[in-house]
C-alpha cells in the first residue's frame, strides 16, 4: 500500500512566522504535489516536483516555497505566515507514467 | 483554461437508492483524464472511479459508475445501492494527458441517510 504521510494533522501559527509543512512517500514516486483545500474553491495546486532538487509553480504558489532535497519527503514552507493562509494543505504523490494521486490525510493551518 | 465545474454543493440520498452527481469540464484537449475523489470526513482522499477521454465505455467500478459525454464535457458519478460509508466529500478532476498537473472541481458534499 502506497503511504503518504504529513507530519502534522493540527498545526496553529501566529502571523509572520516561518511554517514548514513536511511531507513523506514511502513508494519511491517520482512526483509530488502540495494543494490548498477550502471551501466552495476545492483543491488549488500550489507547487509539484517531478524529480528530486526540481519544482514547478502551480496556480497559487504565491507566498509558499517548496523544498525536495530526497526523493521521498517534499516540504512545503510558509516563509511569513498570514492569516489567509489558514487553510486544510494536502500533499500527493504520484508514480510516473501513472493515473493516481495518492493523498496524504492533510494539516489543518491555523494562522493566528 | 481548462476549468472542472461542480454545480452541486450538496446532495443526500437514501441509503440502499441511487444518486448522480454532476460535472463539467471544459478543455479544447482531446487526449485527457477525468476522475472522482473521495474524501471522507477527516480522512485521506481516494480515487474512487477514472475515465480516459479515448474510451467510449463508460468506466466502472462496483457500485459506482460514470456517464462520460465527450461532446457534451460531462462526467457525472452514479453510485448505486448507496451506504452509510458513502457519506463524503466528492471531487471531480480532470488532467491532460502525458502532464501532471490535476484540476479539481469544488466538490460535492454526499449525505446518505438510513
Amino acid at each position: 500500500d502506497v503511504k503518504v504521510t504529513q507530519s502534522s494533522r493540527y498545526l496553529v501559527k501566529r502571523t509572520g512566522e516561518k511554517v514548514f509543512l513536511e511531507c513523506v512517500q514511502d513508494m519511491d514516486h517520482e512526483n509530488m504535489f502540495w494543494y490548498r483545500q477550502d471551501p466552495g474553491l476545492g483543491l488549488r495546486l500550489i507547487y509539484f516536483s517531478y524529480d528530486v532538487k526540481m519544482k514547478e509553480k502551480g496556480d497559487i504558489p504565491e507566498g509558499y516555497s517548496v523544498s525536495r532535497e530526497k526523493k521521498e519527503r517534499f516540504s512545503l514552507i510558509l516563509e511569513s505566515a498570514s492569516t489567509n493562509q489558514t487553510s486544510m494543505y494536502l500533499c500527493a504523490s504520484r508514480r510516473l507514467g501513472n493515473y493516481e494521486q495518492y493523498f496524504g490525510p492533510g494539516t489543518r493551518l491555523t494562522v493566528t | 483554461a481548462q476549468t472542472v465545474t461542480q454545480s452541486q454543493p450538496e446532495m443526500s440520498v437514501q441509503e440502499a437508492e441511487t444518486v448522480t452527481l454532476s460535472c463539467t469540464y471544459d478543455t479544447s484537449e482531446s487526449d485527457y483524464y477525468l476522475f472522482w475523489y473521495k474524501q471522507p470526513p477527516s480522512r485521506q482522499m481516494i480515487l474512487v472511479i477514472r475515465q480516459e477521454a479515448y474510451k467510449q465505455q463508460n468506466a466502472t467500478e462496483n457500485r459506482f459508475s460514470v456517464n462520460f459525454q465527450k461532446a457534451a464535457k460531462s462526467f457525472s458519478l452514479k453510485i448505486s445501492d448507496s451506504q452509510l460509508g458513502d457519506a463524503a466529500m466528492y471531487f471531480c478532476a480532470y488532467r491532460i494527458y502525458n502532464t501532471d498537473k490535476l484540476i479539481f472541481g469544488t466538490g460535492t458534499r454526499l449525505q446518505v441517510f438510513p
